[in-house]
């Protein structure tokens, strides 16, 4: 069982829909939750940390993490055509485990 | 966040050559990684680089293959050795600068003929 499991995608949105990207998580004991933001030919960026159960909000992303079910999901709303790229997820455990990524395609 | 910047940005080397990549970060960090990211894969973890100590590497990679330096708190360097066509791939730092977050330099893309 991977560490971090994503869904590959890809996903398409109209411009301006709102566009939700899911991840799950094996470790129980995870304590900090990312997601990452990488354009093709890029090195990936950091967009959104979370800590706590709930939500986290910043600007158009929203964060949403819930530990009892082992799951972090990243909410852009009013998506743009410059959203699209691949999103990465990580979480810390033992060590940084990413996620493969859901490459995001917001359509004009 | 940090400011990190590696060297080269891009390669092209013949088999069984080396290549030595450099990380620099514009403050002193406690941890810095190396990556390697295939094309359309997520990253793997190469290893850790520790000041003053050897590197810990990950599974399935050993430290012949891919020797690493950590002379101080803001520079690394990662060596690929007797390189194959496999190694051609992009090869990243990155640094744990504030807590857990980690950021990433701007890649390093190797391609072995």
């Amino acid at each position: 069982q991977k560490e971090v499991e994503q869904n590959s995608g890809p996903l398409s949105v109209p411009e301006g829909a709102i566009a939700s990207l899911n991840c799950t998580y094996s470790d129980r004991v995870s304590q900090s939750f990312f997601w990452y933001r990488q354009y093709s030919g890029k090195s990936p960026e950091l967009i959104m940390s979370i800590y706590s159960n709930g939500d986290k909000e910043d600007g158009r992303f929203t964060a949403q993490l819930n530990k009892a079910s082992q799951y972090v999901s990243l909410l852009i709303r009013d998506s743009q055509p410059s959203d699209s790229a691949t999103y990465l997820c990580a979480v810390t455990g033992n060590q940084f485990y990413f996620g493969t990524g859901t490459s995001l395609t917001v359509i004009p | 966040s940090a400011v990190i910047s590696q060297k080269p940005s891009r390669d092209i080397c013949q088999r069984g050559t080396s290549l030595t990549i450099q990380c620099q970060v514009d403050s002193q960090v406690t941890m810095m990684f190396w990556y390697r990211q295939q094309p359309g894969q997520s990253l793997t973890l190469i290893a850790t680089a520790n000041q003053g100590s050897e590197a810990t590497y990950e599974s399935g990679f050993v430290i012949d293959k891919f020797p690493i330096s950590r002379p101080n708190l803001t520079f690394s360097t990662l060596t690929v050795s007797n390189m194959s066509p496999e190694d051609s791939s992009i090869y990243l730092c990155s640094v744990d600068a504030q807590g857990s977050e980690q950021y990433f330099g701007p890649g390093t893309r190797l391609t072995v003929t």
